[in-house]
């Protein structure tokens, strides 16, 4: 079974600042990985899939890399509306696995 | 406008059962996996289960293998999960999903508003 590790567990920082959240798997996945944004009381939004790609309507500043076992999500400049819980997620065998989450919390 | 309704959700006691159901539309049900992911109170997302799209093929995480009944009705466009033997660690916010399969790489593009499961005596 593969294992995801999210990192930080909590970032504390600014509007306008960049933000950098890291997700790393227990093996080697590929791009087979999806990011999702999830808000207090409400369900999760996914933001990237397939490691890079952006889904429909997420903002430029979402971009998401990385390949094998690490992975990153930036947020170029925090806007109010981003502050919220990042998960990363990933299925081998038709069992999925998310990682722990990273909170992204206003300094 | 894809649309996931939840229905089903209450409290039960332990050892007793629910079904949950997941109504879809603005898309074409049948073209695709649909999943359960569930959401302890304050805790991390969990996948429970998923069944493909023409529902020959079913699939559960080990915490709820034996227990948990994922199954669809294309003509009705709904996703039922039908759980017994409900456990305390069974709380949870259940959500609908609608799976996106493109080669290995598989992920939800839609998610449902979720429906709340509360085990208790």
């Amino acid at each position: 079974e593969i294992v995801l590790t999210q990192s930080p567990a909590t970032l504390s920082l600014s509007p306008g600042e960049r933000a950098t959240l890291s997700c790393r798997a227990s093996q080697s996945i590929n791009t087979y990985l999806a990011w999702y944004q999830q808000k207090p009381g409400q369900s999760p939004r996914l933001l990237i899939y397939g490691a890079t790609t952006r889904a429909t309507g997420i903002p430029a500043r979402f971009s998401g890399s990385g390949s094998g076992t690490d992975f990153t999500l930036t947020i170029s400049s925090l806007e109010p509306e981003d502050f919220a819980v990042y998960y990363c997620q990933h299925r081998k065998n038709w069992v999925f696995t998310f990682g722990p989450g990273t909170k992204v919390e206003i300094k | 406008e894809v649309q996931l309704l939840e229905s089903g959700g209450g409290l039960v006691q332990p050892g007793g059962s629910l079904r949950l159901s997941c109504a879809a539309s603005g898309f074409i049900f049948n073209n695709y996996a649909m999943s359960w992911v569930r959401q302890a109170p304050g805790k991390g997302l969990e996948w429970v289960a998923g069944i493909s799209d023409s529902g020959e093929s079913t699939y559960s995480a080990d915490s709820v293998k034996g227990r948990f009944t994922i199954s669809r009705d294309n003509s009705k466009n709904t996703v039922y999960l039908q759980m017994n033997s409900l456990r305390a660690d069974d709380t949870a916010l259940y959500y609908c999903a609608k799976d996106v399969s493109l080669w290995e790489l598989q992920y939800f593009d839609s998610w449902g508003q979720g429906a709340l499961v509360t085990v208790s005596s």
